[in-house]
């Protein structure tokens, strides 16, 4: 049972460079979730997906869209990188009734030089 | 100020010795939970918690609602807890909104 599988695990970018970061799961979770982890804050959710083809902003969507391809999965795209969005990127799910817990992806470390 | 506070931010303990891990939040919450993330790895849900206590092996995980605050303790540390130990609050709004706190970096020296 993989859970949450993310690619990639490490990118580099250069300034206005676009990328896909793919999330998939296997639990048939109703909710899927995009956040970024940044030093010193906690984890700061950019955009969710509470069921399949509905996407709303989390509390920073700028600069990022997303699309829930299926239930099971759920890609994050920067269409111009910039350095502040330099961060690690965490896909996470859950069955999306309240109090659900959450199921994370390892991450994705990126650069953007 | 932040919604979940954490405290301390960063904590060293000698193998063996007990731990503990506050975290404060200051909205209405429906669940608390607690995760650990190793150097590099990704997140692992520990507790979710929305009263009293639980316990899984050496982790114990208790909440005071009135109070607004949960501590996580740790028995007979060992050096492979040595992790982040994050406190999240699940609020209800349209979705089930979940915020985060700083993390806790724990590191356990043999």
């Amino acid at each position: 049972n993989a859970g949450v599988t993310q690619t990639p695990k490490f990118q580099v970018l250069k300034t206005g460079q676009s990328m896909t970061l793919q999330c998939a799961q296997d639990m048939n979770h109703n909710s899927m979730y995009w956040y970024r982890q940044d030093p010193g804050m906690g984890l700061r959710l950019i955009y969710y997906s509470a069921s399949e083809g509905t996407t709303d902003k989390g509390e920073v969507p700028n600069g990022y869209n997303v699309s829930r391809l299926n239930k099971r999965e759920f890609s994050l795209r920067l269409e111009s990188a910039a350095p502040s969005q330099t961060s690690v990127y965490f896909c996470a799910s859950s069955q999306g009734r309240y109090n659900s817990p959450l199921h994370f992806g390892n991450g994705t470390r990126l650069t953007v030089t | 100020k932040n919604e979940v506070e954490q405290s301390p931010q960063n904590l060293t303990a000698q193998e063996g010795e007990f731990i503990t891990i506050n975290c404060s939040y200051s909205v209405g919450i429906s669940a608390l939970h607690w995760l650990q993330q190793h150097p590099g790895g990704g997140i692992v849900s520990l507790f979710m918690l929305s009263s009293g206590k639980k316990k899984h092996g050496r982790l114990i995980a208790t909440i005071n609602i009135q109070e607004k605050h949960s501590s996580l303790h740790i028995t007979a540390s060992h050096p492979r807890d040595s992790a982040v130990y994050i406190c999240a609050v699940s609020v209800k709004t349209s979705y089930d909104k979940v915020i985060f706190g700083p993390g806790t970096s724990l590191s356990v020296i043999p």
